[in-house]
């Protein structure tokens, strides 16, 4: 069974310019998750989906971060415009149960740096 | 809201030691919790999931317990090695979604 995926893997840009992540879960896992890691801590979650529905985006700075989920399937999470304490690691992650709760399997990350 | 705290931040134990690591969570009304490894720019593999209705679950060398009342679980690596070094994570999730709060992780250091 293939993991989760997840392009690129790295990438630098300026403040102020935009950014986007893709990530494709494992097949068939019904909820979707976006985390922000910054060095030294844990994840926090930016986004959850369930389906292409939207669950949770409490924590999403919605003025510049967007996300969607795409027939229910693959996601992207864009940045625009970026600023410098958006320098983190962005995680994807699937469960195959739907609602939560379910066992997280993560993706390889994107290291963003923003200068 | 749920707060998950890992104590040590940081830990070096010799080869073939067996080690405990700790995490405290708030909100004892958990669904599950899980623990998770991290290698340096790597994401997150997860190693064990205990549902609330357990006590412990096991993975070859690895043991976590779970003890909702007192809010901690430890994970327990016997006999440890190199290849072990790494940043540990637990999370538990919270909220009517569920959603997953981590500790900021114990990075361990076995050395050969």
């Amino acid at each position: 069974e293939a993991g989760v995926a997840q392009s690129p893997r790295y990438k630098i840009i300026e403040k102020r310019q935009s950014v986007a992540f893709w990530c494709n879960p494992i097949s068939g896992h019904a909820t979707l998750y976006w985390y922000q890691q910054i060095l030294g801590q844990g994840p926090k979650l930016l986004i959850q989906f369930q389906n292409n529905g939207v669950v949770d985006d409490s924590q999403l700075p919605k003025d510049r971060f967007s996300a969607e989920r795409l027939k229910g399937v693959d996601s992207t999470l864009k940045i625009q415009p970026a600023k410098l304490e958006d320098s983190a690691v962005y995680l994807c992650a699937s469960s195959r149960i739907a609602g939560g709760g379910g066992e997280q399997f993560f993706g390889p990350g994107t290291r963003l740096t923003v200068l | 809201k749920q707060e998950v705290t890992q104590i040590p931040a940081a830990l070096s134990v010799p080869e073939g030691e067996n080690l405990v690591l700790n995490c405290s969570f708030t909100d004892s009304a958990i669904y599950n919790l899980q623990w998770f490894r991290q290698d340096p720019g790597k994401g997150l593999t997860s190693l064990l999931l205990i549902q609330s209705s357990q006590r412990e679950q096991t993975s070859g060398r690895l043991n976590a317990s779970l003890d909702k009342s007192s809010g901690r679980s430890t994970l327990y690596i016997a006999a440890s090695q190199p290849g072990d070094s790494a940043t540990y994570l637990c999370a538990a999730p919270s909220g009517s979604a569920r959603q997953l709060t981590f500790g900021s992780g114990t990075q361990l250091t076995v050395l050969p």
